[in-house]
């Protein structure tokens, strides 16, 4: 059964470096997402892509953060300059939108630690 | 402030007995609604979705959707431990992100 594939696993960094999470999504979908789940509280939307470019953002993604499909088959969302807030479970997710009914399949997530 | 509520739980159940787990939402221009099992440090997973007012079931699985009272509910029949999860309520508008509540913590025991 096709999944979405998220590397790494588990990422750790330093306040202030730049990390980049990737994702494959699955192959025939054509909308990308990803969301972030700070622990214990709810899972949050970031942003949607599709057709090569941003659908929507919400007031969580600022300048600090970007997404890009840098060929056919990854996805990646980059935070540029990581704040001890960033610190949570990135998921990434994608849905044949316009076909159904908006059902987005999630990956296994990225858990993001800044110290 | 578009929102989803839904009671965190613990909600315990028997193994065998039916889990009752209910979602709120505030707008009524919502258009669909997903529910997401989540086990614990792991991903979201698609349980099942509705659209329309009514009963939709899969399996064990039941999601009733009444727009009127802005409220869907997911029925878990014969519930197994394996149920012990949180379930997440989503829903989407005519944009294409998901909105999530916080989710329902289930305990399923022996």
């Amino acid at each position: 059964e096709p999944e979405v594939t998220q590397t790494p696993s588990h990422q750790v960094t330093q306040m202030g470096q730049e990390v980049i999470l990737r994702c494959v999504p699955i192959s025939n979908h054509l909308y990308f997402y990803w969301y972030r789940q700070i622990l214990g509280q709810k899972v949050e939307f970031l942003v949607s892509f599709y057709n090569n470019e941003i659908s929507e953002k919400s007031e969580i993604f600022d300048d600090q953060f970007s997404v890009e499909r840098p060929d056919g088959s990854n996805f990646t969302l980059k935070i540029r300059s990581t704040k001890l807030e960033d610190s949570a479970m990135y998921f990434c997710a994608s849905s044949d939108f316009r076909a159904s009914y908006n059902e987005q399949f999630f990956g296994p997530g990225t858990r993001l630690t800044v110290l | 402030q578009k929102e989803v509520e839904q009671n965190s739980g613990p909600l315990s159940v028997p193994e065998g007995a039916i889990a009752s787990l209910n979602c709120t939402y505030s707008d009524r221009g919502s258009q669909s609604f997903f529910w997401y099992r989540q086990y614990s440090g792991k991903s979201p997973e698609l349980i099942m979705f509705i659209y329309s007012n009514g009963d939709k079931e899969d399996g064990r699985f039941t999601a009733q959707l009444n727009k009127a009272s802005q409220y869907v509910s997911l029925l878990i029949r014969d519930s197994q431990p394996s149920d012990s999860a949180t379930y997440l309520c989503a829903l989407s508008y005519n944009t294409d992100k998901l909105i999530f509540g916080t989710g329902t913590r289930l305990q399923v025991f022996p």
